[in-house]
């Protein structure tokens, strides 16, 4: 079965200062890889995405992850956070057959507070 | 556009009461349907899903129960609640091959 792991369950920044967040998960096939976040209140919402192609994917907010096959590893990175990027953030996996249902499995998740 | 609702956004139950929990999806046809229950620091864990109308696949064995009486109907239900069934519970739908969008959740507290 496959399993998501978020090693940072919580990461204290201050403004400005540069984000990355580790995921890794395990399975050996053809992976779509997401992270979601939620901000206080809110929905749980996409961040981005990585189906295929360049391994480099940029989502809202000026969020990005890099894809790296060889490590099992989907890190989410920001070059300089605000406040308002407070929230927790989840990694997210399916590696379920095309035409499937295509359920997620989510890591435990890591809570953000960037200090003003 | 699509939205998805839920409701009640929150509920307060006596142990061993029925529960309803009712989600919907507008702005879509044969969407996949799911249950999620999100715990404080373990991230979201997938309850039931569904492909289509009275199609049900179960996760985790448990004191809950889904129906999916419509197309863009779910529905989550319990005969007796218990005191480990609160939490925060999101639905969530997708089309095939593509990514999930969630539902702003129920707050459920068992007393």
């Amino acid at each position: 079965a496959q399993s998501v792991s978020q090693h940072n369950h919580h990461v204290i920044l201050s403004e400005a200062a540069s984000l990355e967040l580790g995921c890794n998960y395990s399975y050996g096939g053809t992976v779509n890889l997401f992270w979601y976040v939620q901000y206080p209140g809110q929905h749980l919402q996409l961040l981005l995405k990585y189906f295929s192609g360049d391994p480099l994917v940029k989502g809202i907010k000026g969020f990005e992850a890099e894809f790296i096959k060889s490590k099992f590893s989907f890190n989410l990175r920001k070059p300089s956070v605000q406040w308002s990027d407070t929230a927790e953030y989840f990694c997210a996996v399916n590696a379920s057959p095309p035409g499937s249902a295509r359920q997620l499995t989510f890591g435990s998740g890591t809570q953000l507070t960037v200090l003003p | 556009s699509q939205t998805i609702h839920q409701w009640p956004a929150t509920l307060v139950q006596p142990v061993g009461s029925p529960l309803s929990l009712e989600c919907t999806v507008e702005g879509t046809s044969n969407p996949n349907l799911y249950w999620y229950r999100q715990a404080a620091g373990r991230g979201l864990q997938l309850l039931f899903y569904s492909v289509g109308i009275g199609q049900i696949s179960s996760e985790v064995p448990q004191n809950l129960s889904a129906s999916r009486p419509q197309d863009r109907q779910f529905i989550l239900s319990s005969k007796k609640l218990l005191l480990s069934d609160s939490g925060f519970y999101l639905c969530a739908w997708s089309t095939q091959g593509t990514e999930q969008y969630f539902g702003p959740g129920t707050r459920l507290t068992v007393t």
